[in-house]
């Protein structure tokens, strides 16, 4: 069985602080890593794909580092702002490299 | 592209009562997948498809879920009866076999009286 577990659970910023979650996956038969941003009511939104180990990925002021050997990712975002505020969904492949298998996801909150 | 397609958006249901949801994936994509989200569980991959066939169906939660894949262009995914258990977001996404992208749909919010 794949557990691919995230954490926070969840996350209450100020506005302008930087933050960051975490993603733990099996570092085995690994395939690639996904994170995702998802608000209530709307399909969840591709951030990035990461597929090599070391590699780093950056849109805007949102960032994230990857490494496979040890299984997990760091996801940053710096300076939030309000409209960062979403559910942060993190996944990997199945053993099989088949379907993606999700996390429960770090739900952000950015006070303004 | 319109994106992968489900509907409807919405579905209020009373428990005993059948229930279809139907997904239209993205257009030359081969792949489809079938997720609920809950509070409780998160994102659950329920079952999916490689060229309209069933793969992996381990995570259909009970006898009462169904799901088929006639074509290349459409799915449903039927609850049959349903339960108050059952509220729930459902999600298609689709992707191609051999990328690492996936897309999901708006899902279908399912609510069961």
């Amino acid at each position: 069985i794949l557990n691919v577990e995230q954490s926070p659970q969840s996350l209450h910023v100020q506005e302008g602080d930087s933050t960051n979650f975490t993603c733990s996956f099996p570092s085995s038969n690994f395939y690639a890593l996904h994170w995702y941003r998802w608000e209530t009511a709307k399909s969840p939104e591709a951030l990035f794909v990461m597929t090599l180990n070391g590699d780093e990925k950056k849109k805007g002021r949102i960032s994230a580092t990857l490494n496979t050997k040890e299984g997990y990712s760091y996801l940053y975002i710096k300076g939030s702002q309000p409209e960062d505020s979403a559910t942060y969904l993190c996944a990997s492949f199945n053993q099989a490299g088949t379907a993606l298998i999700f996390g429960k996801g770090t739900t952000l909150s950015v006070s303004s | 592209d319109a994106g992968v397609i489900q509907s409807p958006r919405h579905e209020v249901t009373e428990m005993g009562q059948e229930v279809t949801l139907r997904c239209k994936p993205i257009s030359g994509h081969n792949s489809l997948f079938w997720y609920r989200q809950t509070m409780m569980r998160g994102l659950e991959l329920l079952i999916y498809f490689n060229n309209n066939v069933p793969i992996d169906d381990s995570g259909m939660p009970e006898d009462r879920f169904s799901a088929k894949m006639p074509n290349a262009s459409f799915s449903t995914l039927k609850i049959q009866p349903s339960e108050p258990r059952d509220s729930a977001v459902y999600f298609c996404a689709s992707r191609t076999s051999g990328s690492y992208e996936q897309y999901f749909g708006p899902g279908t919010r399912l609510t069961v009286t």
